[in-house]
């Protein structure tokens, strides 16, 4: 059974540009979770979906953004880059909303520039 | 609101050393207690969880146990590895449907 894939693995933008991270959860798991890992701040939880729905939002800028798809993917998106949005971007899947057991993907690492 | 407190790393250990890395959480309610790891390059794996009072979670040699009175949930190994080295989260998840909340991190090295 594949497990959660993020793509890009790496990614290095300049400030002002925007981006999309993607995030393909493990089959049959209906919930994605997004957060920021980051030296100084730890992890951070940025929002989750479920069935297309955001069910949950973080303490983040509105620059931040996501969705989900029909068939579980989900999109992130950062507009306006800053210099403080480099970091590592973690996906988690799970089975359902409210369950803890979540899969991470292994990151996409941003740097902005 | 909820919160996790780790304590600072990193942990340096010679192989076989004893391994204690202390957690402690503020919360409202009974909240589930959870560790996880992340190894170098890759994203974080469940270790083991407790979901009420006195609960043991243990897998791999890990154990934690939830104490309820002391808002702690410690994790313990009596003989580290190698392979053990990476970096470990402690987390909790307060009411159902809200997001996990993580600590910062200890990061574990252990040297033969």
């Amino acid at each position: 059974k594949a497990g959660v894939t993020q793509t890009p693995r790496y990614l290095i933008k300049t400030r002002g540009q925007q981006v999309t991270l993607s995030c393909s959860p493990i089959s049959g798991h209906r919930s994605v979770s997004w957060y920021q890992q980051t030296p100084g701040q730890g992890l951070q939880f940025l929002f989750e979906y479920f069935s297309e729905t955001q069910r949950n939002k973080g303490n983040f800028p509105g620059r931040f953004s996501g969705r989900q798809f029909s068939n579980s993917r989900s999109e992130m998106n950062v507009s306006t880059l800053e210099l403080g949005d480099s970091a590592l971007y973690l996906c988690a899947s799970s089975l359902g909303t409210g369950n803890e057991k979540l899969f991470f993907g292994s990151g996409t690492q941003l740097s902005v520039l | 609101g909820d919160s996790v407190t780790q304590m600072e790393g990193p942990v340096t250990l010679s192989e076989e050393a004893f391994l204690t890395i202390n957690c402690t959480y503020t919360a409202t309610g009974y909240p589930s207690l959870f560790w996880y790891v992340q190894y170098p390059g890759e994203g974080l794996q469940l270790l083991l969880k407790a979901t009420k009072a006195d609960d043991k979670g243990s897998n791999k040699g890990f154990e934690a146990t939830y104490r309820k009175e002391t808002t702690s949930f410690h994790l313990e190994k009596g003989s580290v590895q190698v392979s053990d080295s990476a970096v470990y989260f402690c987390a909790l998840s307060g009411a159902a449907g809200t997001a996990l909340i993580f600590g910062k991190g200890t990061t574990l090295s252990v040297s033969s």
